[in-house]
């Protein structure tokens, strides 16, 4: 099974800030790799897939960049409603999840 | 737009079974593959199972497997997943998502809880 890391574990952030997740794979995942977005109480939301390609109606300022076992879901400048949870999935070699980054109000 | 609403969630005594539904519209149901992904409480996304959209294929998580299965009906594009030998570590917010290229899960329901306690 391929586990995903996810870092920082946190990231407070102000709005307006540029803000760089990290997930790292244990073994390489091609480019089957996507990104998501969960609020509280809320399903969660596909932002990424295959890498860098933006799901329908996500907005520009999310993107998606890496190749091999190194991942970065990049938000150019955060909008108040960016703040959530974000996971990255891998389905090169099974199926799973990142740990998940919280992207708090600084 | 799609829509996919899930039912069946509950409290049930360990060892006990629970069917969960998710019904689905705005969409041909019986092309796509279908999933269901877990979440428990303040803790990350798991995956469950998923069931092919062109063939009878299922697939499942090492946790589940022979207590869980997945199943659908087309006709009345319906996802289904049957849960039994319940067990604590199985509590969780039970979420139908549909499959996009096989890989990813493009469009979710809310979710329904299922909570395992004596």
């Amino acid at each position: 099974e391929i586990v995903l890391t996810q870092s920082p574990a946190t990231l407070s952030l102000s709005p307006g800030e540029r803000a760089t997740l990290s997930c790292r794979a244990s073994q390489g995942v091609s480019s089957s790799l996507a990104w998501y977005q969960q609020k509280p109480g809320q399903a969660p939301r596909l932002l990424i897939y295959d890498v860098s390609n933006r799901a329908t109606g996500i907005p520009t300022r999310f993107s998606g960049s890496g190749s091999g076992t190194d991942f970065t879901l990049t938000i150019s400048s955060l909008e108040p409603e960016d703040f959530a949870v974000y996971y990255c999935q891998q389905h090169s070699n099974g199926l799973t999840f990142g740990g998940g980054t919280k992207v708090e109000i600084k | 737009e799609v829509q996919l609403v899930e039912s069946g969630g509950g409290l049930v005594q360990p060892g006990g079974s629970l069917r969960l539904s998710c019904a689905a519209s705005g969409f041909t149901f019986s092309t796509y593959a279908m999933s269901w992904v877990r979440q428990a409480p303040k803790k990350g996304l798991e995956w469950v199972s998923s069931f092919s959209g062109a063939s009878d294929r299922t697939y499942y998580t090492d946790s589940v497997k022979g207590r869980f299965t997945i199943s659908r009906d087309n006709s009345k594009s319906t996802l289904y997943l049957q849960m039994n030998s319940l067990g604590a570590e199985d509590s969780a917010i039970y979420f139908c998502a549909r499959v996009l290229s096989g890989r990813y899960f493009d469009s979710w329901g809310q979710g329904t809880l299922v909570t395992v306690s004596s």
